[in-house]
């Protein structure tokens, strides 16, 4: 399967602490995006990457909130000091041109 | 204020008939419209795109119309199948997104019931 992956698919955590997701994006894409869709609504705009380098946070991106791309590959999400908020669907996606591919998503609840 | 609407929540639809999903759009910069289609604990999957240079743009059984001077596209399926049942998502993206990325702006979405 040559698609966008995420990891974890759920994650349940307690108020406070950290949480980590990561995203594989499809191979020959050099641009990648990271989105939270909460029940309701659409996806909303996170971040952004073109290779390794971020260039656009949403202003939903709080500082307990960030995001890397090493090398231009696998990007990870962090957020620290989690808060009941912050329980939503996050979302991953890649593209080389227009359309954007997205994986299968990282549900977070905190509790 | 949001930039992408869909207005209809839900849309119920007999199986064979024409599904029409509706988006506004108020952004006058968006020149890239997208749909995707959404089950649930899943991520969305891309459907059909149309460029602000086309007013239609076709694919097997599904087309999508877009009107610019009324800002209004159009997602048309034909013939409804059952499997179409899913929540189905209008997107939008344009020059003004701030270092080229290009984001998508997505509508709250409308949930099709393609009835057997």
């Amino acid at each position: 399967d040559t698609g966008v992956s995420q990891d974890p698919r759920h994650k349940i955590t307690k108020r406070g602490q950290n949480v980590t997701f990561r995203c594989d994006p499809i191979s020959e894409h050099n641009r990648l995006y990271w989105y939270r869709q909460t029940l309701g609504q659409g996806p909303e705009f996170l971040t952004y990457f073109q290779n390794e380098a971020q260039l656009e946070k949403s202003r939903l991106l709080s500082d307990r909130f960030s995001a890397e791309r090493p090398k231009g590959s696998f990007s990870t999400l962090e957020i620290q000091r989690t808060e009941q908020g912050d329980s939503a669907m996050y979302l991953c996606a890649s593209t080389d041109y227009n359309e954007q591919f997205f994986g299968p998503g990282t549900r977070l609840t905190v509790l | 204020d949001q930039q992408v609407k869909q207005n209809s929540p839900s849309l119920s639809v007999q199986e064979g008939r024409i599904s029409i999903l509706n988006c506004d759009y108020t952004n006058s910069m968006f020149d890239y419209f997208l749909w995707y289609k959404k089950y649930p604990a899943e991520g969305p999957t891309f459907l059909i795109s149309i460029s602000s240079i086309k007013d239609k743009n076709e694919d097997g059984r599904f087309t999508v119309f877009l009107n610019k001077s009324a800002k209004h596209l159009s997602l048309h399926i034909v013939p409804s199948q059952p499997g179409d049942s899913a929540v189905y998502f209008c997107a939008a993206s344009g020059r003004d997104s701030g270092a080229g990325s290009y984001q998508l702006t997505f509508g709250k979405g409308t949930k099709l019931s393609v009835i057997p």
